[in-house]
């Protein structure tokens, strides 16, 4: 079965530094998408990616889709206290049932 | 965009008891889901919400524990019977848009089970 890691589990930045997370898959990923979350709460959808090479920038986050399409790094340029919080990657299957499967998550905490 | 709504947003209950979960979306989508996110752990997938049909379940979960309900196009819901502390998650009801190209997720039920 397709497996989703995640690197790293957790990081704590400095305000208005530059961080990446990075999602890496046991398959050929069908669809990667991004999320955030808050503590306890639902998840907010960042980016979609499907193409290898692919790359969406929205704000100050970058993701991008590497060209065989198994891994995603998603770049945060001079991160604030507001994006701090839970970063999950999602990926769709071959089987295209619209179901996905998530890694375990980034805590991001950001010091100001 | 899709709002989605779900409720109740948080809930204490006994071990026995069972719980019906809401999702209420603003349009009218196919695709349906339901996922569960235990305590410190990411989301895994229940089922799927079949619109006139029996739900998809995935392996690990089953009718009889997780019964869900998709009536028409733009609500759902699921309820977790008999339930256990083991049981204690947030609940996220899931749509998909545009073809697969973005997944919305509701804003999650809280439940704790004593």
């Amino acid at each position: 079965s397709q497996e989703l890691e995640q690197s790293p589990q957790s990081l704590i930045v400095q305000e208005g530094k530059n961080l990446t997370i990075n999602c890496t898959s046991s398959k050929t990923l069908y669809g990667l998408y991004w999320y955030k979350q808050k503590y306890g709460e639902g998840l907010i959808f960042l980016m979609m990616l499907q193409k290898g090479g692919e790359e969406k920038s929205h704000e100050k986050i970058t993701a991008k889709l590497d060209e065989k399409k198994q891994q995603s790094s998603l770049h945060i340029t001079a991160s604030q206290p507001s994006h701090a919080g839970i970063y999950l990657c999602g990926a769709g299957t071959l089987s295209n049932t619209g179901k996905l499967i998530f890694g375990q998550g980034t805590t991001l905490q950001v010091k100001p | 965009s899709a709002v989605i709504s779900q409720k109740p947003s948080r809930d204490i209950c006994q071990r026995g008891t069972s719980l019906t979960i809401q999702c209420q979306v603003d349009s009218q989508v196919t695709m349906m889901f339901w996922y569960r996110q235990q305590p410190g752990q990411s989301l895994t997938l229940i089922a799927t919400a079949n619109q006139g049909s029996e739900a998809t379940y995935e392996s690990g979960f089953v009718i009889d524990k997780f019964p869900i309900s998709r009536p028409n196009l733009t609500f759902s819901t699921l309820t977790v019977s008999n339930m256990s502390p083991e049981d204690s998650s947030i609940y996220l009801c899931s749509v998909e848009m545009g073809g697969r190209e973005t997944q919305y997720f509701g804003p999650g039920t809280r439940l704790l089970v004593l």
